[in-house]
């Protein structure tokens, strides 16, 4: 199985600051048509988690500007450029490259 | 609106079964893949399996293949997961969800609420 493993495990962050979340697979997410199979998504607190980045980059319909997903191969890294109260939960990278797909096992994003 | 109710969860001891079903509304189902996903109370999510659009393919992590079946039923925008020989580590928060793509993973768009299964004697 692809292992997603997910930094830091805990990020308390001040509103108004950046943040970043990183998260490394055990194989490279490089598909053969060139795109990177690794999305992200938030679970916020009593809810089903929503997509917020998808093949690597992309940002899902009515996500904010201030999410960015970025990486290739192995390595990707969430970034939000100033943190909003309404971005607290946990955040969760997911391949879906390989079967079974599977989730890093999350970054909780609190405030400070 | 654009929307995925689960239902059909409820206690269940061990080695029985049960079957989870998933309504959608508000978009072209039988053009959508679709899949299930579980979380464990105070843990990450963990895709189950998955159906393409016209339930001709079928995937399933290991620890359920050959105890859950996924299945569809495009005339009724039904989605269903028949789940036997229930072990406790089965007892999770099942969500059905939508991909993007018809046919083949790429990322799940729209989630229901879930429906809880607890297997516990």
């Amino acid at each position: 199985d692809f292992v997603m493993t997910q930094s830091p495990l805990s990020l308390p962050v001040t509103p108004g600051e950046p943040a970043s979340i990183s998260c490394r697979s055990s194989q490279s997410l490089l598909h053969g048509n060139g795109k990177h199979y690794l999305d992200w998504y938030l679970q916020k607190p009593g809810q089903p988690p929503q997509v917020l980045i998808y093949l690597g980059s992309n940002r899902a319909s009515g996500v904010p500007d201030r999410f960015t997903g970025s990486g290739s191969g192995t390595d990707f890294t969430l970034k939000i450029s100033r943190v909003e109260a309404e971005d607290v939960g946990v955040y969760y990278c997911k391949q879906s490259l390989h079967v079974p797909l599977t989730f890093g096992g999350g970054t909780k994003v609190e405030i400070k | 609106q654009v929307q995925l109710v689960e239902s059909g969860g409820g206690v269940v001891q061990p080695g029985g079964s049960l079957r989870l079903s998933c309504a959608a509304s508000g978009f072209t189902f039988s053009s959508s893949a679709m899949h299930w996903v579980r979380q464990a109370p105070g843990k990450g999510p963990q895709w189950v399996a998955f159906i393409r659009f016209d339930g001709g393919s079928e995937y399933y992590t290991d620890s359920v293949r050959g105890r859950f079946t996924i299945s569809r039923d495009n005339t009724q925008n039904m989605l269903y997961l028949e789940m036997n020989a229930l072990r406790g580590e089965d007892t999770a928060l099942y969500y059905c969800a939508k991909d993007i793509s018809s046919s083949w993973f790429e990322y799940m768009d729209v989630w229901g609420k879930g429906t809880t299964v607890i297997v516990s004697s």
